[in-house]
């Protein structure tokens, strides 16, 4: 069965430091996608990978994805408050088959 | 309207109540899906069509039932459902094949008393 694993699932950071949300899943799988949540809202999506190495960058975010590790990163560079949200890593080896993470919520802190 | 509609935004039901969600992508997609996110899980795939035809039901209980009339709406009618029913239901469409890209809806607060 596909696992998907984040972590941490809490983060409480300052404004202006960098730090890195882990997304660890358990079968084969080329394709993974970043969400982003605020309170109340829908999901919005944020980056699409589908390959090894791939690299994709959108302001102080920036995601990569290594299928023979099964590890996907969120690398969040200068953080600011209007990255505060949840944000989730979703695995599908095919859209019948989505599995989201259990998302990190983080708080940027002035 | 553009992208992913939901209504109703909100819902409160009675165990014995009968409603619908409905939703209505603007995106020219044709597939569709329903997804619950509830406060104690991650968010779970609950139906998945691929033009009109379901393709996905993840051991969902029957009292939920969805319907996909054409590619460009999903309904998700609800009966006699449990409290722990309550959650966030959203709905979601892409263009079918695989790794695709999906678009959320606002989703439906629904709780249930």
């Amino acid at each position: 069965e596909l696992k998907v694993e984040q972590n941490p699932l809490f983060l409480s950071m300052q404004e202006g430091k960098n730090y890195t949300i882990y997304c660890n899943y358990s079968t084969t799988s080329d394709r993974l996608y970043w969400y982003r949540q605020d309170p109340g809202k829908s999901l919005e999506s944020l980056f699409v990978l589908l390959s090894n190495g791939a690299v994709k960058q959108e302001g102080r975010l920036m995601a990569s994805l290594d299928t023979k590790a099964r590890l996907s990163t969120l690398h969040i560079t200068a953080a600011v408050h209007d990255l505060s949200a949840t944000y989730f890593c979703a695995v599908g080896p095919n859209n019948n088959d989505m599995r989201f993470g259990a998302g990190t919520r983080l708080t940027v802190k002035p | 309207e553009t992208g992913v509609t939901q209504t109703p935004r909100h819902l409160v039901m009675g165990m014995t109540n009968k409603k619908s969600l409905k939703c209505e992508q603007h995106l020219g997609h044709n597939a569709m899906y329903w997804y619950k996110q509830s406060a104690k899980k991650p968010l779970e795939l609950m139906f998945v069509y691929n033009f009109k035809e379901q393709t996905e039901n993840n051991s969902v209980p029957s009292r939920f039932s969805p319907e996909c009339p054409n590619s460009s709406h999903l309904f998700l009618h609800l009966h006699t459902l449990q409290p722990e029913d309550s959650a966030l239901y959203l709905c979601a469409s892409s263009q079918a094949g695989n790794g695709r890209e999906q678009f959320f809806g606002p989703g439906t607060r629904l709780t249930v008393l």
